[in-house]
């Protein structure tokens, strides 16, 4: 069974602070792909990486792709209330066409 | 961008009452959809593959004759969750695979079953 873990599970920061967030797996993915939920919603996708080492910009988040392909970092700088939500990894592995969902990384930005 | 529509997006029932939850692409093919459960404040845990026109691929652990899975058309496949009971309350999210089977999969915005 593939599994994806994140670390931290929990994160309660400050407006304007920086965080890292973690998706380690033992298992290699074609590529993997970060999603942000927010209550009672479906989860939006944000970045889909795919080769190793490879790092994605998306205004003040940054994402990064392990070289061996089994783990992946999402950095957020100058944190704002409105990244307040769940952030998911996803593993693609395309010969089962499956997503599997990494463990869940809850975010809050107070003001 | 590519729209999946589900309904409804909200029931309550009571016990024993088998609930039919629908997943719509609204603007492309879909041979492939997916189900999935989760629970508050954990991830989304994956029941199922829809595939059209054959029987889906459930997860191990997941009942199938608990949830019934059809994938009819190439842009609806329907959850039945067949005499639910409280425990069978949580959210359940589809995602749709469009026809040329390139990422990413798009997601509906779920639907909350509560069943007292």
């Amino acid at each position: 069974t593939q599994l994806l873990e994140q670390s931290p599970q929990f994160l309660s920061i400050q407006e304007g602070e920086n965080l890292t967030v973690y998706c380690n797996s033992s298992s290699v993915f074609s590529s993997l792909q970060w999603y942000r939920q927010e209550p009672g919603e479906g989860p939006v996708l944000l970045v889909t990486v795919v080769t190793g080492g490879e790092v994605k910009k998306l205004k003040r988040l940054t994402f990064q792709f392990g070289d061996a392909r089994k783990d992946s970092s999402l950095h957020i700088t100058a944190a704002q209330p409105g990244d307040t939500g769940l952030y998911l990894c996803a593993g693609v592995n395309t010969g089962f066409q499956k997503l599997v969902f990494g463990t869940g990384t809850r975010l809050l930005v107070s003001p | 961008g590519a729209v999946v529509s589900q309904h409804p997006s909200w029931v309550i029932c009571k016990s024993g009452t088998s609930v039919k939850i629908e997943c719509r692409s609204l603007d492309f093919q879909a041979t492939t959809m997916f189900w999935y459960r989760q629970f508050p404040k954990q991830s989304l845990m994956l029941m199922a593959t829809s595939n059209e026109g054959s029987k889906a691929t459930y997860e191990q652990g997941v009942e199938k004759d608990k949830f019934l899975i059809n994938h009819a058309s190439l842009t609806l496949s329907t959850l039945t969750v067949t005499s639910a009971h409280p425990e069978d309350s949580s959210f359940y999210i589809c995602s749709a695979l469009a026809m040329d089977r390139l990422w990413p999969q798009h997601f509906g915005d779920g639907t909350r079953l509560s069943i007292l």
